[in-house]
């Protein structure tokens, strides 16, 4: 069996300041983890993905993650908040081919 | 490449009429097909995922159904809406749930 725990529902920044959306994830399997943005009213895009290569994955628009097999965690971090990067995010945990489970969101907004 | 379409974009209904989202990929061949419900403020739903042409899975019981006619082909359909039926509805294939989803652009389905 397998879950995702995205550990805020809402996250605030200022432009220029960084950026840290956290998720927790369960797996029977080693598992395969993506981010997920979705801008309103529009479909998912993926940020990016580890598929057990190297740990520290780097993704689309300046974001990046860590896989940390002994906190079971894959927070998505960002230096610097841009005010396009308000969006919602999903982190997603998968093991087989389907059955891939999605977390309940974080919105992330962005102060000017 | 490939890509995914999905229409239409928006849809106003009234209660009691009939569904019929359509879902096209291009570019792949014998993709895992996927539906999923985004209700307002909740997280993703899986409704119904196929694995090849008239194969379909229904992760919920629900007033909604899923075909497969062809191979790059997944229709979601209704007899009759009801007024939870609205929400946004994603489209979306994969070629194993390891690498991850591709998703179409959504239909935002108003049900009044």
């Amino acid at each position: 069996a397998q879950s995702v725990t995205q550990l805020d529902s809402h996250v605030s920044v200022s432009e220029g300041t960084p950026v840290l959306l956290r998720c927790n994830y369960s797996s029977s399997y080693s598992p395969s983890l993506f981010w997920y943005v979705q801008h309103p009213n529009k479909g998912l895009q993926l940020l990016l993905k580890y598929t057990s290569a190297a740990t520290l994955v780097k993704g689309i628009n300046g974001f990046e993650a860590e896989f940390k097999k002994s906190e079971t965690s894959f927070h998505l971090t960002k230096p610097s908040a841009h005010m396009s990067d308000a969006a919602e995010y999903f982190c997603v945990v998968s093991g087989r081919a389907n059955d891939m489970r999605f977390g309940a969101g974080t919105r992330l907004t962005v102060k000017p | 490449s490939q890509t995914i379409h999905q229409w239409p974009a928006t849809l106003v209904q009234p209660v009691g009429s009939p569904l019929s989202l359509e879902c096209t990929v291009e570019g792949t061949s014998n993709p895992n097909l996927y539906w999923y419900r985004q209700a307002a403020g909740r997280g993703l739903q899986l409704l119904f995922y196929s694995v090849g042409i008239g194969q379909i899975s229904s992760e919920v019981p629900q007033n909604l159904s899923a075909s497969r006619p062809q191979d790059r082909q997944f229709i979601l359909s209704s007899k009759k809406l009801l007024l939870s039926d609205s929400g946004f509805y994603l489209c979306a294939w994969s070629v194993g749930g390891r690498l991850g989803y591709t998703f179409g652009s959504g239909t935002r389905l108003t049900v009044v």
